[in-house]
């Protein structure tokens, strides 16, 4: 089945510096790859997608790219601020109909520091 | 429009007890997964139920089940509970169309086993 390896588990960056966490994928058959941030005693909550019929995609301070041929994505922070202190998860699905289920990253810690 | 609901929040149980935690997708969604969450193994997929039926399912034992309502409400029920089974328990929607591949998250359901 698919795995989903992430990296780093924690990463400080200061205030209004940019993070990058990284994520490398097995299944070729993927096709979705999605960002969840979750917070303390929260859900995750889906902060930006990509699909792989497309390389790059923005949403603000936020972007995801996606390099298919050797498997892997990132996500990218620009200007961090406080709020963005959390836990981020990247996954990946095949997606479609079929309903396959996501496949999580172990997630990383990212702390800003003021 | 109201996120996705799971009840009860917190559920605090004995060894061999059995257990039903419940969700409610968003409305409109047809489409309920599960997946477990703990510090060790990190979010794990349960099960995907669509129109009242198990679409595709994780690597959990048979102790693990659930179910879907014509409401597209969700029940999972765990039985002959194990210490290992205390997890943060994570209900997601999903809808069609276009966005047929984003999930939802709920707050999910915090299990401890005695």
């Amino acid at each position: 089945g698919e795995n989903v390896e992430q990296h780093p588990s924690t990463l400080s960056v200061q205030e209004g510096d940019s993070a990058v966490i990284k994520c490398t994928y097995s299944d070729s058959a993927s096709n979705y790859f999605p960002w969840y941030k979750q917070e303390l005693g929260k859900g995750p909550q889906l902060i930006i997608d990509i699909r792989s019929n497309v390389g790059e995609k923005k949403d603000q301070r936020i972007a995801v790219t996606l390099n298919k041929t050797a498997k892997h994505f990132s996500l990218h922070i620009t200007e961090t601020q406080p709020e963005d202190s959390a836990v981020y998860f990247c996954a990946a699905s095949k997606g479609g109909g079929g309903a396959d289920g996501l496949t999580f990253g172990k997630g990383t810690h990212l702390i800003i520091q003021p | 429009k109201a996120g996705v609901t799971q009840t009860p929040r917190y559920l605090i149980k004995t060894r061999g007890q059995q257990v039903t935690l419940s969700c409610s997708p968003i409305s409109g969604h047809r489409s309920v997964s599960w997946y477990q969450q703990t510090p060790g193994q990190g979010l794990q997929f349960l099960f995907e139920y669509f129109s009242e039926t198990q679409r595709n399912k994780g690597n959990f034992p048979g102790r693990f089940s659930g179910r879907q309502f014509s409401n597209s409400r969700s029940e999972m029920n765990v039985s002959t509970l194990e210490l290992g089974d205390s997890a943060l328990y994570l209900c997601a929607s999903r809808g069609a169309g276009t966005s047929y591949n984003e999930q939802f998250f709920g707050p999910g359901t915090r299990l401890t086993v005695l």
